[in-house]
């Protein structure tokens, strides 16, 4: 099984901001075949980048998504209140198609 | 616009069974691979299982491997998770997910239903 480790676990950060999430994998990722999704209370998980650099449709130009192998990373540039929520990182390139524990962006 | 309605949550008792059903609208669903994903109260995402669009493979989390299974009828577009031998660490909000996009490649997942809750207690 792939584990993934999401860091930091809690990240405070204040509007304008720039995020940082990580994700690293135990294994490297098959095709690059990574995702983040993004989670609000009360809420179903968004799909935000898949194949790791690729934004999902409807998806603000703010959120980026970057690495390979086993390394990858979340950017939130200039972050919104509505940014505030609970990432998860997932490789889907061989089963189990693993998620991260998640990491809670929270406001400053 | 896709709409996924999970149903057959509910209270069952440890070592029962329960059959979940997703009913898909919104999209040809015999064209894409679907995932059934679950999650603890309070805790994070655990990939459950997936079937391929043609339901010819299928693969599992080993925590579920040989008591859940997934299945599918495309003439109903439906999609099932049978559950057996189910432990308090099953109790879960269980989402139906449908694949990114058509075809055989691997895909993240975007649509996700609301989830229905299966608790496992006696």
């Amino acid at each position: 099984e792939n584990v993934l480790t999401q860091s930091p676990g809690t990240l405070s950060l204040s509007p304008g901001d720039t995020a940082t999430l990580s994700c690293r994998a135990s294994q490297s990722v098959r095709g690059n075949y990574f995702a983040w999704y993004q989670q609000k209370p009360g809420q179903t998980p968004r799909l935000l980048i898949y194949s790791a650099s690729y934004r999902a449709p409807g998806i603000p130009d703010r959120f980026s998504g970057s690495g390979s192998g086993t390394d990858f990373t979340l950017t939130i540039s200039r972050l919104e209140p509505e940014d505030f929520a609970v990432y998860y990182c997932q490789q889907y390139g061989g089963s189990p198609y693993t998620f991260g524990q998640g990491a809670k962006l929270e406001i400053k | 616009q896709v709409q996924l309605v999970e149903s057959g949550g509910g209270v069952v008792q440890p070592g029962r069974s329960l059959r979940l059903s997703c009913a898909a609208s919104g999209f040809t669903f015999s064209s894409f691979g679907m995932h059934w994903v679950r999650q603890a109260p309070g805790k994070g995402l655990e990939w459950v299982a997936v079937i391929s669009n043609d339901g010819s493979r299928k693969w599992y989390a080993d925590s579920v491997k040989g008591r859940f299974t997934i299945s599918r009828d495309d003439s109903q577009n439906t999609l099932f998770l049978q559950m057996s031998s189910l432990g308090a660490e099953d109790t879960a909000l269980y989402y139906c997910v449908k694949k990114f996009r058509a075809g055989s490649n691997p895909e993240a997942l975007d649509y996700w239903g609301q989830g229905t809750l299966v608790t496992v207690s006696s």
